[in-house]
């Protein structure tokens, strides 16, 4: 069984659209991330969240909004998609100052 | 917040020789220090890390020694395998929740055959 899981991943869209990824972990984790690469592959924290408290990277645009319907999934909302949100997106998830675990990756191309 | 550093951002080894990755953290009261290996098209995988009550870990081919004093800490291949061609992560709890990692730059490593 895979331990975190992303859907889809391949994303290709249109400037201005909305568009979300999804990620779920059956680790039982109490925290789960969202990251971003870019083409340089710079590993850059956008979220983390762990039921009680989400904390977003004050680099990430209010564009982007993660949202977390339970424990074991936080998807990542995206409005008005632009050319420079063309990366790599890693879901990730662990236990508390924990081993993050990290899912395959969702690749995002604007077009 | 977190501030990683990491050298050499290349690194060329022959098959059998060893290589060292080299990272800096500002944050002292960092305590746990992971490193990723990320494969090409792949998803970064966890290898080895170590907390800042030991000064060093070793798991087969690869160590991490970690200098609080200094704030560094360091990934040692020893024995180098073309399989492990890769760029490896090091990186430092930080940044804006006490959760979050903050990543150096990564490390190509090339082993040539």
């Amino acid at each position: 069984d895979t331990a975190v899981s992303q859907t889809p991943k391949y994303l290709v869209t249109q400037m201005g659209n909305d568009k979300s990824i999804k990620c779920e972990q059956n680790l039982g984790h109490d925290t789960m991330y969202w990251y971003k690469q870019d083409s340089k592959k710079f590993l850059k924290i956008m979220f983390s969240y762990n039921n009680k408290e989400l904390i977003i990277n004050e680099t990430v645009p209010n564009r982007f909004s993660p949202k977390s319907p339970d424990k074991a999934h936080l998807n990542l909302h995206i409005n008005s998609l632009e050319l420079g949100d063309s990366a790599v997106y890693f879901c990730a998830s662990s236990r508390p100052g924990g081993a993050q675990h990290f899912g395959d990756g969702t690749r995002l191309s604007i077009l | 917040g977190e501030n990683v550093e990491q050298h050499p951002s290349t690194l060329s080894v022959q098959e059998g020789d060893s290589a060292v990755i080299k990272c800096t953290y500002s944050d002292s009261a960092s305590n746990y220090f992971p490193w990723y290996k990320q494969e090409l098209g792949k998803r970064p995988q966890l290898i080895i890390d170590i907390r800042s009550n030991v000064g060093e870990k070793k798991d087969q081919r690869i160590a991490v020694t970690l200098n609080k004093t200094a704030k560094h800490f360091s990934l040692h291949i020893t024995e180098t395998q073309p399989e492990d061609s890769a760029v490896y992560f090091c990186a430092a709890p930080g940044g804006a929740g006490s959760y979050q990692l903050t990543f150096g730059k990564g490390t190509k490593l090339s082993v040539i055959p």
